[in-house]
């Protein structure tokens, strides 16, 4: 079945410190690749999305990714964060189908909180 | 240009009761999607429409739930009868067109509380 796996379910950070929040999926030749963040209360709002090309994706935030197709891996990274990042962040993955119906499945999510 | 526009925002019902969420797309968007998120859980897909079609409801509980999208006004998740376990947030995004190489848009949820 497809899909996708968050391990880290809560992550601690210092302040300015950098962080990795680790996505992977299971395996399918075509997917496009998602991460959503969301703050308290609030609905998903994108980060960054891979489709194609280069495999390393920026996004919003200071937030970027790298498509790893070989680990099925779409690991999140920012070099410093900000009391502001604290929230939860979920990666989504959607597998691309003929038959053009595609929805995203998403992994049960990362609470990044920062410690001042 | 307004977002996706969900209300109620929070909902509370009585177990037995009728739930009725309300979701308009962003402008000149026509397929939306139904997403819940159960607590300390990620989003389950439910159910995909198009303007007076369902396309993909394979996420959709097989009793009590239905969610429709008419050519007027916004679409609808209904829950009958509504039990403890359907509390949940949900959500709902919407798309300009078929296809993920666009990106989909999120409202800011409806929390619906079954007491």
């Amino acid at each position: 079945a497809q899909s996708v796996t968050q391990l880290d379910s809560q992550v601690p950070v210092f302040e300015e410190a950098p962080v990795e929040l680790r996505c992977n999926y299971s395996s399918s030749v075509s997917v496009y690749l998602f991460w959503y963040v969301q703050y308290p209360n609030q609905g998903l709002q994108l980060l960054l999305k891979y489709l194609s090309g280069s495999t390393l994706v920026k996004g919003i935030n200071g937030f970027e990714a790298e498509f790893n197709k070989s680990q099925t891996s779409f690991h999140l990274r920012k070099p410093s964060v900000h009391i502001s990042d604290t929230a939860e962040y979920f990666c989504a993955v959607v597998y691309v189908s003929n038959f053009g119906n595609e929805k995203l499945t998403f992994g049960t999510g990362t609470r990044l909180t920062i410690i001042p | 240009n307004a977002g996706v526009m969900q209300n109620p925002r929070h909902l509370v019902r009585r177990r037995g009761q009728e739930a009725r969420l309300r979701c308009s797309p962003m402008k000149g968007h026509s397929h939306v999607y139904w997403y819940r998120q159960l607590p300390e859980e990620g989003l389950k897909f439910m159910v995909y429409l198009q303007k007076e079609n369902i396309i993909d409801e394979s996420g959709m509980p097989k009793e009590r739930f239905s969610a429709e999208f008419p050519k007027e006004g916004p679409s609808i998740l209904r829950i009958q009868q509504v039990v403890r376990g359907d509390s949940a947030a949900y959500f709902c995004a919407s798309s300009p067109r078929q296809g993920y190489g666009n990106t989909i848009y999120f409202g800011e949820g409806s929390w619906l509380t079954v007491v």
